[in-house]
């Protein structure tokens, strides 16, 4: 069973620029959440694709958005980055079922600094 | 809003101490609840799950009961190794509708355990 991937690993961008990261799902598992992760808090929920769309999103502005792709992987992208964007990125992945929802399984993130 | 508070940290103890990590929280409906842990640069790794009232989470000598009296979820172990040392966060998720994909965290509480 393959687990959660994400690329690149570490990132170094500019304030204004824009940002793609990605992540491959674990093996069976058809949902994607994003979370945000600053230095010493908890993650904060971002967004989450089911079926190739957004089906739930938090406080975050419309700079911040995704993909879901056929088989399930994703991509985050911040445009307009700022300085406060630096954080740890997590992708996770679920499978949404009928009766029941599996846990989330987590990547173990990309780390983004803007300067 | 959904909300998770744990007790201040960092948390440090001697090798074979008893632990107990406090975490509350505030809820609409009946959600379900976690313990994941963060080791140094990797991403989060399911610790234990409880997902109705009464419930005991348990996983590698960790324990935690679903208490919906007191909306509390703490983490015990009985004899801690320095192999625990890490940051442990709760986190709740909703049940229903589309929520499979958002967890709501707690800040994390550091645990540093010394030979």
């Amino acid at each position: 069973e393959t687990g959660v991937t994400q690329s690149p690993t570490h990132l170094i961008k500019t304030r204004g620029q824009q940002v793609t990261l990605r992540c491959s799902s674990q093996s069976g598992h058809n949902t994607v959440s994003w979370y945000q992760q600053a230095l010493g808090q908890g993650p904060q929920f971002i967004f989450q694709y089911y079926r190739e769309e957004e089906n739930g999103r938090g406080n975050f502005p419309p700079r911040f958005s995704g993909l879901q792709f056929p088989n399930y992987s994703s991509e985050l992208n911040v445009n307009a980055l700022e300085l406060d964007d630096s954080a740890l990125y997590l992708c996770a992945s679920s499978l949404a079922g009928a009766v029941r929802n599996s846990p989330l399984h987590f990547g173990n993130g990309t780390r983004l600094t803007v300067t | 809003g959904d909300s998770v508070t744990q007790m201040e940290g960092p948390v440090t103890l001697s090798e074979e101490a008893f632990l107990t990590i406090n975490c509350t929280y505030t809820a609409t409906g009946y959600p379900s609840l976690f313990w994941y842990v963060q080791y140094p640069g990797e991403g989060l790794q399911l610790l234990l799950k409880a997902t109705k009232a009464d419930d005991k989470g348990s996983n590698k000598g960790f324990e935690a009961t679903y208490r919906k009296e007191t909306t509390s979820f703490h983490l015990e172990k009985g004899s801690v190794q320095v192999s625990d040392s890490a940051v442990y966060f709760c986190a709740l998720r909703l049940s229903g509708g589309t929520s499979y994909g958002k967890l709501t965290f707690g800040q994390g509480t550091i645990l540093t355990v010394h030979p």
